[in-house]
């Protein structure tokens, strides 16, 4: 147990659709990461939060997505209108001490784009 | 730009055989190196890590070190088990101005251990 949740775990939603995406963890992580998984393939970056603080977005991150970190305890993650290409596992990471301390993954959320 | 490059899979192996995945890197900066693993069905996992020069990551049997003259870090396992088989992904953070941390991972090598 990562004491990291991510609701819903699983979305299916039409093109063109919002959706948003939840990520607590459960004890006090001053810092948060996102990341997008596709099939067969690593991890990849999107954003991270420093406390309430968003402070570095990919350039995979585009102007259809938003997150936020209000209080710097959960955060959401927002695409709108949603396309094929944004099918992906997406995966919050939580983490505390210095920066390249250890990252704990939650379960992600599955996002299917039909 | 940082990056990280690890063998291409599947690798099959025989219950107790020696595993080496091979992870390479190229870094700007004095990266920290990470193994994580995501068995079938679960979350991705820390393996081990290792944050300079020369440290070795030891955890559940695996072993991987730190070698900044070849910028490796190649995991090792002297006797796999069939519930090793799982993807690992082999990952970079580096600090300093103007860092966050980001993990820059590999691609992923999908190990299968067979009775």
């Amino acid at each position: 147990d990562t004491g990291v949740s991510q609701d819903p775990r699983h979305k299916i939603t039409k093109r063109g659709q919002n959706v948003t995406f939840r990520c607590d963890p459960i004890s006090e992580h001053n810092r948060l990461y996102w990341y997008r998984q596709t099939l067969g393939q690593g991890p990849e970056f999107l954003t991270y939060f420093q406390n309430e603080a968003q402070l570095e977005k990919s350039r995979l991150l585009s102007d259809r997505f938003s997150a936020e970190r209000p209080k710097g305890s959960f955060s959401t993650l927002e695409i709108q209108r949603t396309e094929q290409g944004d099918s992906a596992m997406y995966l919050c990471a939580p983490s505390v001490g210095p920066i390249t301390d250890t990252q704990y993954f939650g379960p992600g959320t599955r996002l299917t784009v039909l | 730009g940082d990056s990280v490059t690890q063998m291409e899979g599947p690798v099959t192996l025989s219950e107790e055989a020696f595993l080496t995945i091979n992870c390479t890197y190229t870094a700007t900066g004095y990266p920290s190196l990470f193994w994580y693993v995501q068995y079938p069905g679960e979350g991705l996992q820390l393996l081990l890590k290792a944050t300079k020069a020369d440290d070795k990551g030891s955890n559940k049997g695996f072993e991987a070190t730190y070698r900044k003259e070849t910028t490796s870090f190649h995991l090792e396992k002297g006797s796999v088990q069939v519930s090793d088989s799982a993807v690992y992904f082999c990952a970079l953070s580096v600090a300093g101005s103007g860092n966050t941390g980001k993990l820059i991972f590999g691609q992923g090598t999908t190990l299968q251990v067979k009775p």
